[in-house]
């Protein structure tokens, strides 16, 4: 397709399982983001990769989060020992080129993670 | 600390009439700044956006007005439509520095028919 696709669409897992989040960015955009949002809340940037290399990953809020991207595509974000906390929806985005912001980004429709 | 600040969480307009939702920011670094629009279950689909050099931006039934000064923006909609009622973002971004979009927590619009 033409958009942003993520994977799965939703995901029930218990308290110290790992999730693992699937992002299909737009074909050609070399910039790719990780946000999410909890209830109530706005978006909260989480992570961003240039290419497979990830500049900024200062929105990570723990260590238990981390993220790759590889051949400059696809991007997984996985949580280990997921917390109650960690329910929200994450979402990712895409933009051609990420350089020095000032760029749309384009948005997947979200991975909804309920931990319980 | 929000960078980008809704403070109106809902906002109900008749059909026919302008729908006017604002976003205000404390970052004088931000220079790029796009509203989104979002249904239930879905992500954030891009609207308009507004560069810093300029104070407004239209497209077909959406303006967005930019005051720098201020450090406020707007989103117009008119004549607003049933279908726009959804979650509005508002978010910016600086040239310089994170390549992050920063949100605002989004205004609810119910256009009502």
């Amino acid at each position: 397709g033409a958009g942003v696709s993520q994977s799965p669409s939703n995901k029930v897992t218990e308290k110290g399982k790992d999730v693992e989040l699937r992002c299909d960015p737009i074909s050609g955009h070399t910039a790719l983001y990780w946000y999410r949002q909890s209830l109530g809340q706005g978006l909260e940037f989480l992570i961003y990769f240039q290419g497979n290399s990830a500049p900024d990953k200062s929105g990570l809020p723990s260590d238990r989060f981390s993220a790759e991207r590889t051949g400059g595509s696809v991007s997984t974000l996985t949580i280990q020992r997921t917390q109650q906390e960690d329910s929200a929806v994450y979402l990712c985005a895409s933009s051609r080129r990420g350089a020095g912001g000032g760029e749309t980004q384009y948005f997947g429709p979200g991975t909804r993670l309920l931990v319980l | 600390d929000q960078q980008v600040k809704q403070n109106s969480p809902s906002l109900s307009v008749q059909e026919g009439r302008i729908s006017i939702l604002n976003c205000d920011y404390t970052n004088s670094m931000f220079d790029y700044f796009l509203w989104y629009k979002k249904y239930p279950a879905e992500g954030p689909t891009f609207l308009i956006s507004i560069s810093s050099i300029k104070d407004k931006n239209e497209d077909g039934r959406f303006t967005v007005f930019l005051n720098k000064s201020a450090k406020h923006l707007s989103l117009h909609i008119v004549p607003s439509q049933p279908g726009d009622s959804a979650v509005y973002f508002c978010a910016a971004s600086a040239r310089i520095g994170a390549n992050n979009l920063f949100f605002g927590t989004g205004t609810r619009l119910t256009v009502i028919p």
